[in-house]
């Protein structure tokens, strides 16, 4: 069955700073992946996903992820960290019948002044 | 494109009460899905569908819980004889396609069970 792991539940970063936020999953089949980002007191808004054209993905906001099928990974990253990114983000995999989603855990985004 | 809506946006009751929460898609969007999510946790899968056909239910939900979702428009949740751990943000996303569609989520339905 298909499931996500994300590494730490909390990550604390200074502005400026990379964002590394981990991510690794398990599908028997080729994988679609997703990265979502949540503001507290709301829903999820999609940031990126992978549905094998390329696998370096660009999302919104400056957030890209690398999809690596050696190491069942796809970590998302940020340059630059800005106050704003401050959210929970969740990683996801699209079950192997196309049909719901498989949410990881999450990991709470602070970022410092 | 005005969004997944979703009513109310919070709800108290007492234990044993039933309550009903509303979902109203993306207008072209085919599938519809509920979730469930806790504090600090990732949202747990509930059931979805597809039109008006429900295709898969989680197995962990229990008969408590019901979906409806009539003329492949809006959908209902129900919770019938709620207790205290059915506390919990309700959310419903839809979706055109399966798979590779990514969801687009509404603000959720914040339940608080007394």
């Amino acid at each position: 069955a298909q499931s996500v792991t994300q590494l730490g539940s909390h990550v604390s970063v200074s502005e400026g700073a990379l964002v590394l936020l981990r991510c690794n999953y398990s599908s028997s089949v080729p994988p679609y992946l997703f990265w979502y980002v949540q503001y507290p007191n709301q829903g999820l808004q999609l940031l990126l996903k992978y549905t094998s054209a390329a696998t370096l993905v660009k999302g919104i906001n400056g957030f890209e992820a690398e999809f690596k099928k050696s190491e069942t990974s796809f970590h998302l990253t940020k340059p630059s960290a800005h106050m704003s990114d401050a959210a929970e983000y969740f990683c996801a995999v699209s079950d192997n019948q196309g049909g719901k989603l498989i949410f990881g855990q999450g990991t709470e985004l602070s970022v410092k002044p | 494109d005005t969004g997944v809506s979703q009513n109310p946006r919070h709800k108290i009751t007492k234990r044993g009460q039933n309550v009903t929460f509303r979902c109203d898609p993306i207008s072209e969007h085919n599938r519809l899905y509920w979730y469930r999510q806790t504090l600090g946790q990732g949202p747990e899968f509930l059931t979805y569908f597809q039109n008006e056909a429900q295709l898969e239910k989680s197995r962990l939900l229990s008969d408590r819980f019901s979906a409806e979702r009539p003329k492949g428009s809006f959908s209902t949740l129900e919770i019938q004889r709620t207790e205290q751990g059915d506390s919990a943000m309700y959310l419903c996303a839809s979706s055109l396609g399966p798979g590779y569609s990514p969801l687009h989520f509404g603000n959720g339905t914040r339940l608080t069970v007394t």
